[in-house]
């Protein structure tokens, strides 16, 4: 089972809300990322938690706050956002992060972000 | 740093033709290797991957991929497509010991009847 779950799948929220994106895994990974798309570009990587402590913050807005309550959650808490972060958000998870086994990555179906 | 070149941004192709997408990478140490697909308003499902081993690598669904060292490339291939197979691809590659993944700008592949 190579599942991450996301939710919601959609969300649209005004720049003055307060809303959060979940995902959870249960695979026993150690890993977990946030990752944006915007369309018709690649994912870019926002924030990397290896055995529930933020490893890799990739210079994102204080807008965007992550939160690893357990091993198999992750949460994106949103506030006060600008419609130029409508997006795909997607979550991903992997075994860990420096391991030589080829630590593959696995995505979850994204929750889509309309900021109005 | 790593990077990764799709050189074709749209590859459109008919049913049950085959068709080659182009990858090659720039690292300065040892790398993983890897394809995901996007379909449409869809997440990324991961196609197939190198780690080591032997250099052509399959995913269930007909696809192949080859590892070629000398020219830093790891094209995806298929021999026939279908209608199905329309979707964006991204070829990825990760550092050995690292997970981060470095993506290419992706490539559609756009298959017609």
């Amino acid at each position: 089972d190579t599942e991450v779950t996301q939710t919601p799948k959609h969300l649209v929220m005004g720049m003055t809300n307060k809303k959060s994106l979940k995902c959870e895994q249960h695979m026993g990974h150690r890993a977990m990322y946030w990752y944006k798309q915007k369309a018709k570009k690649p994912p870019e990587l926002m924030f990397v938690y290896s055995y529930e402590k933020l490893s890799i913050n990739e210079s994102v807005p204080s807008r965007f706050s992550p939160e690893c309550p357990n091993s198999s959650l992750l949460n994106l808490h949103l506030h006060a956002l600008q419609p130029e972060d409508s997006a795909l958000y997607l979550c991903a998870s992997s075994q860990d992060t420096q391991g030589d086994s080829g630590n593959t990555i696995y995505f979850g179906e994204g929750s889509w972000l309309t900021v109005v | 740093a790593q990077s990764v070149t799709q050189l074709d941004s749209q590859v459109p192709v008919f049913e049950e033709a085959p068709v080659e997408l182009r990858c090659n990478y720039s690292s300065s140490v040892s790398v993983y290797l890897f394809w995901y697909v996007q379909y449409p308003n869809q997440g990324l499902q991961l196609l197939l991957k190198y780690l080591s081993g032997s250099t052509l690598v399959e995913s269930i669904n007909g696809f192949e991929a080859e590892f070629n060292k000398s020219q830093t490339s790891f094209h995806l291939r298929k021999p026939s497509v279908h209608i199905s197979d329309t979707a964006e691809y991204f070829c990825a590659v990760s550092e050995k010991g690292y997970s981060t993944l470095t993506f290419g700008k992706g490539t559609m592949l756009l298959v017609s009847p």
